[in-house]
């Protein structure tokens, strides 16, 4: 069975802060895939970020960034310099054999 | 680069009339096609996928229906709305094959009443 746990509901940080938002997910393959995904407002799906679960090195997109912990199958969002537009839900999402997600973290940015 | 395209972006139904919502993509051929269904406050729940024209399969039994009549079209259907049909409707597309990543359209807000 693949899961997906996002054991933060909410989190809030101030403007140019850095924030982490947390991610653990099971699979039994070996073969599989992580994202991370933001829905502000409007909804729409958006992807931040992915990694390959055979690469070692931690992807990185920007502001944005993982700390992917494959023994630990843990996979985590660094957001740094916060700005008001990172505003959103944050879904983490896990891809083995089919596409699982999370509940959804919801981050808040004050000015 | 290709694009996806959901309509209508709202809607409100009756209990017990039919839906159809549309989603279809652009810029890319034989893509896999995902509907989801976000409850409010929740995560994505798939509802169906599509690996080719007319091939739909189902993740859990509901009162939806999908089909797949085009290489880009991917329809969600259902004869008669319930109340437990209310929620935002995501379309997905990725690449044909080693298509891991999902994109999404704009969704459809549904509101059964």
């Amino acid at each position: 069975a693949q899961t997906v746990t996002q054991s933060q509901p909410e989190m809030s940080v101030q403007e140019a802060e850095t924030v982490t938002l947390s991610c653990t997910y099971d699979t039994s393959e070996s073969n599989y895939y992580l994202f991370w995904y933001k829905q502000p407002p409007s909804r729409q799906m958006i992807l931040v970020i992915r990694q390959e679960a055979y690469k070692q090195q931690n992807a990185t997109e920007n502001r944005f960034s993982v700390n992917f912990q494959k023994a630990a199958k843990s996979f985590s969002l660094k957001i740094s310099d916060s700005q008001l537009g990172d505003t959103a839900m944050y879904f983490c999402a896990l891809r083995a054999y089919d596409m699982r997600f999370g509940a959804g973290t919801r981050l808040t940015v004050k000015p | 680069s290709q694009t996806i395209h959901q309509w209508p972006a709202t809607l409100v139904q009756p209990v017990g009339s039919p839906l159809s919502l549309e989603c279809t993509v652009e810029g890319t051929s034989n893509p896999n096609l995902y509907w989801y269904r976000q409850a409010a406050g929740r995560g994505l729940q798939l509802l169906f996928y599509s690996v080719g024209i007319g091939q739909i399969s189902s993740e859990v039994p509901q009162n939806l229906s999908a089909s797949r009549p085009q290489d880009r079209q991917f329809i969600l259907s259902s004869k008669k709305l319930l109340l437990s049909d209310s929620g935002f409707y995501l379309c997905a597309w990725s690449v044909e094959k080693g298509g891991n990543t999902q994109y999404f359209g704009p969704g459809t807000r549904l509101t059964v009443l």
